[in-house]
């Protein structure tokens, strides 16, 4: 079946430097698209969206891009700090969907001092 | 705003109990909840979709007499694991959506770590 997945299932990046995570998605009809966080333990924490009108939306340090060409979706952190550490999720939101999501497998993202 | 809670937070019980699992949305009306469950190192699966005053909509794979949800209110939804076993043993995330602050987003509570003996 169609599914949202992931690049990369781990990055480590160095405390300051900027960290992207990227998404693949194969469902045309998505038209609404998410990253969240997860920390061990916890919920998914929204962290920002994204309309399949707009390729690009920036947040406080973090970056949403969308690729609708190649279904491509990409987080962008600035300055990544170590609580940045965690899990990060894309989910898709199929048009018409009932506003179901479609959770990629995950990245984990380890941050060094 | 859109502050979603679970309790408990966790719970261990024996094989063949039954366990109630609280889904609530704090400050807004929930119109539409979703119940997941997710297993170590692995993404969410959805179980089901659960509108207020309405059954709830299971996803392909999921008993849904074993997985009993109710959305009684606008705030609360429960999940009972009925005659739970220890391949139920998991992490149940419930999220939420509607009102203005929710309005299109979903937004998850902190989760329910289920462990069944």
């Amino acid at each position: 079946g169609e599914s949202v997945g992931l690049h990369l299932p781990t990055l480590s990046v160095q405390e300051g430097d900027n960290s992207i995570i990227n998404c693949a998605y194969s469902n045309s009809a998505s038209d609404y698209f998410i990253w969240y966080k997860q920390e061990s333990g916890k919920g998914p924490q929204f962290i920002i969206d994204i309309r399949s009108n707009m390729d690009k939306r920036q947040g406080q340090r973090v970056t949403v891009l969308l690729n609708k060409t190649v279904k491509h979706l990409s987080l962008q952190i600035a300055a990544t700090q170590p609580g940045d550490s965690a899990v990060y999720f894309c989910a898709e939101n199929m048009a018409g969907g009932y506003n179901k999501l479609i959770f990629g497998a995950g990245t984990r993202l380890a941050v060094h001092p | 705003g859109a502050v979603v809670s679970q309790h408990p937070s966790r719970v261990i019980c024996k094989s063949g109990t039954s366990v109630k699992i609280e889904c609530r949305s704090l400050d807004f009306q929930a119109t539409t909840m979703f119940w997941y469950r997710q297993f170590p190192k692995q993404s969410l699966m959805l179980m089901a979709t659960s509108n207020e005053g309405s059954k709830a909509t299971y996803e392909q794979g999921v008993e849904k007499d074993k997985f009993l949800i109710n959305h009684a209110s606008l705030t609360l939804s429960t999940l009972t694991v009925t005659s739970a076993h220890p391949e139920d043993s998991s992490f149940y995330i419930c999220s939420a959506i509607g009102g203005k602050v929710a309005a299109e987003t979903q937004y998850f509570g902190p989760g329910t770590r289920l462990l069944v003996l």
